[in-house]
């Protein structure tokens, strides 16, 4: 299965700042996924990320606040925008390993807006 | 919205004991899947089972599931202090366009 490489794996953001996380993947891989994990909470998807188009978001996501780019098939980026403290939460990004092989995650980004 | 519902939230066992999870569902899936955080840091996968199968092993791990009822449960059998962790369910769902819906999870602690 893929492995992806997550960064940064924590940062401390003042209120009204932008937080870049970026994941690279060792294989090429036509979708990535931007998950959000508040504290305490389980998984929601942000938006999903394809090579050459822009990003697919969820409801009650905006590109405005969680910009993503995907110049190529093994990397991808999540900005967190104006940070407010309600988005302090765990990011991940993830990839389809294969029919039969479940998701693969990245290790995840704790961000604390102060 | 999240898709599935898991219980217990939260279960203590001691250390040898087995340690079972439920997750329900809502909709047609694909496939459903197990996934393991150690303190809030990245998912692991664990297991896959797919809509036309009904139980799958993999070492100390057992899962079934039930497509009727739209639940599936996890065994965890001789369960060991490392087992500490959460444990999320996860439906891949026919027609989801590949994306993952997480359960609530269950928060499963195990004492030496």
């Amino acid at each position: 299965s893929a492995v992806i490489s997550q960064k940064p794996s924590r940062d401390i953001c003042q209120r009204g700042t932008s937080l870049t996380i970026q994941c690279q993947v060792d294989s090429q891989v036509t979708m990535m996924f931007w998950y959000r994990q508040q504290p305490g909470q389980s998984l929601t998807l942000i938006a999903t990320a394809n090579q050459g188009s822009e990003a697919t978001y969820e409801s009650g996501f905006v590109i405005d606040k969680f910009p993503i780019s995907r110049p190529n098939l093994t990397f991808s980026t999540l900005t967190v925008s104006n940070m407010s403290p309600e988005d302090s939460s765990i990011y991940l990004c993830s990839v389809r390993g294969g029919q039969s092989y479940g998701y693969t995650f990245g290790s995840g980004t704790r961000l604390t807006v102060v | 919205s999240q898709q599935g519902e898991e219980d217990p939230q939260a279960l203590s066992i001691q250390e040898g004991e087995n340690a079972t999870m439920n997750c329900s569902y809502k909709t047609s899936i694909n496939n459903l899947q197990w996934y393991r955080q150690n303190s809030g840091r990245g998912l692991v996968h664990l297991i896959l089972i797919r809509s036309n199968e009904r139980e799958k092993h993999s070492g100390r791990l057992r899962v079934t599931l039930d497509t009727s009822k739209k639940s599936s449960s996890l065994l965890i059998t001789a369960s060991r202090a490392a087992d500490t962790a959460s444990y999320f369910c996860a439906t891949d769902s026919a027609g989801g366009g590949n994306k993952l819906t997480f359960g609530t999870g269950t928060q499963l602690k195990v004492e030496l």
